[in-house]
């Protein structure tokens, strides 16, 4: 089935960095959302993303579409320890009707 | 709102035995699907319904069945459980707009020994 890739797979930042994650397919994507999941929780939304271009902003948190509608970014400024977690992208395209593809996830440790 | 409930939170199965994972939602969505999460796999799409009545096959569907009898409720069964069914389980549900965008429960771990 289509795979969605992420990297990095891990990170380790400083408390107050910056980070940046990518997430790429081999497929054009109609929908791109992003979601963070905690230890023995469920993944929650954080972004959604509906057009080429598109950059949107949640707090701290911000995303974008790409323009190729191949790949989406997310970064996350000034980090906290809050923000510690993994982080996935999901997908929808043309043929896949209603139904998302996930990534692996990018795994977030921040260092006080 | 509850948002979207799950039931247990935690099961241990013998090889051959059978359960059902339950999955509630308050919102009124129309969509709902369960995922299995397994260590560097992402989520992936088991089985999911567009509406009461009607369900439909995901990504991987084999050894589990599903039936969708009110907008609210969405169990999984496991007919006969294998070991390569230990995983986390979540149920999401989404309103069938132009977003189709999904809220999750909070999970449920599965070991089958």
């Amino acid at each position: 089935g289509q795979q969605l890739n992420q990297s990095p797979q891990s990170m380790f930042i400083q408390e107050g960095e910056d980070v940046s994650m990518n997430c790429t397919s081999s497929s054009i994507f109609n929908t791109w959302l992003w979601y963070k999941q905690e230890p023995g929780e469920g993944p929650v939304l954080l972004i959604a993303l509906y057009k080429a271009g598109e950059l949107t902003s949640n707090g701290r948190l911000t995303a974008q579409f790409g323009i190729t509608r191949k790949d989406s970014f997310l970064n996350i400024s000034a980090s906290i320890p809050s923000d510690v977690g993994i982080y996935f992208c999901a997908g929808r395209g043309y043929n896949y009707g209603q139904n998302f593809v996930f990534g692996p996830g990018t795994r977030l440790s921040v260092l006080p | 709102n509850a948002g979207v409930t799950q039931t247990p939170k935690f099961q241990v199965l013998k090889t051959g035995q059978s359960m059902t994972l339950q999955c509630a939602q308050d919102m009124n969505h129309e969509y709902m699907s369960w995922y299995r999460q397994d260590p560097g796999m992402g989520l992936r799409l088991i089985h999911y319904s567009v509406g009461a009545g009607i369900t439909d096959q995901g990504e991987v569907p084999n050894g589990y069945n599903v039936s969708r009898s009110t907008t609210e409720d969405f169990p999984l069964r496991l007919l006969s459980a294998a070991p390569s069914q230990t995983s986390v389980y979540f149920c999401a549900s989404s309103y069938r707009d132009r977003t189709y965008e999904q809220y999750f429960g909070p999970g449920t771990r599965l070991t089958v020994t």
